[in-house]
């Protein structure tokens, strides 16, 4: 079955570091893939998506292109801040359902 | 202020017992879900309402009750709590009914945690 698989954290980065967050999938179709983040307290948000091969999306100075080759949708910024700590979850959306990875926590000090 | 609130965050009981999930949304919005995410990670879709109407309800056992008193509010209460039922349970909503395949257009709670022991 379909499944999402992410790196597992804590990430620690200092502010304006660079950072990556890999996700990889398994699918039977072509399924669309999303990352969302959770701030502290708060409920899941939806950051970006892309839906088909080749897309890339972005929001906030993050960006992830889906890669059907490598069947990777990793996240990146070029310089984060101190406000994007929270937990990012990859996600895949096939028919009807969705799929999460475990989640992703990033803290980044001043 | 939270815009999708559920409580508790955490749910700890019984086999046997009847507990319920509350959640409230601010956004406005007239639609209002209850998914349950296995250990997998699987969310799944139970139920949705529509400005109090029930308009999604998948295949979800009985003891399972969704109730919306105002279309700000969408509340789960299970009753006979099984091993089985233990996983996240996720409110969200939307400002027009979304389901399948607009998951975008979703906005989640934070999620509770219900383990059954």
């Amino acid at each position: 079955g379909d499944s999402v698989t992410q790196m597992e954290g804590p990430v620690t980065l200092s502010e304006e570091a660079f950072l990556t967050i890999n996700c990889t999938y398994t699918a039977t179709g072509y399924p669309s893939l999303f990352w969302y983040v959770q701030y502290p307290g708060e409920g899941l948000q939806l950051l970006l998506k892309a839906t088909k091969a080749d897309d890339k999306g972005s929001n906030k100075g993050f960006e992830a292109t889906y890669r059907k080759e490598t069947t990777s949708f990793h996240l990146e910024k070029g310089s984060v801040q101190v406000s994007d700590s929270a937990v990012y979850f990859c996600a895949l959306c096939e028919d009807n359902d969705m799929r999460f990875g475990a989640g992703t926590r990033l803290t980044v000090k001043p | 202020d939270t815009a999708v609130s559920q409580t508790p965050k955490y749910l700890v009981t019984q086999m046997g017992n009847d507990k319920s999930i509350k959640c409230e949304q601010n956004l406005g919005h007239d639609t209002m879900y209850w998914y349950k995410q296995d250990s997998k990670k699987f969310l799944k879709i139970m139920f949705s309402y529509n400005n109090k109407e029930l308009i999604i309800n998948e295949t979800v056992p009985n003891r399972f009750s969704p109730k919306s008193p105002d279309k700000a509010h969408l509340n789960l209460h299970i009753n006979s709590l099984e091993l089985g039922d233990s996983a996240v349970y996720f409110c969200a909503s939307s400002q027009e009914t979304v389901w399948p395949g607009y998951h975008e257009k979703l906005f989640f709670g934070s999620g509770t945690q219900l383990s059954v022991l």
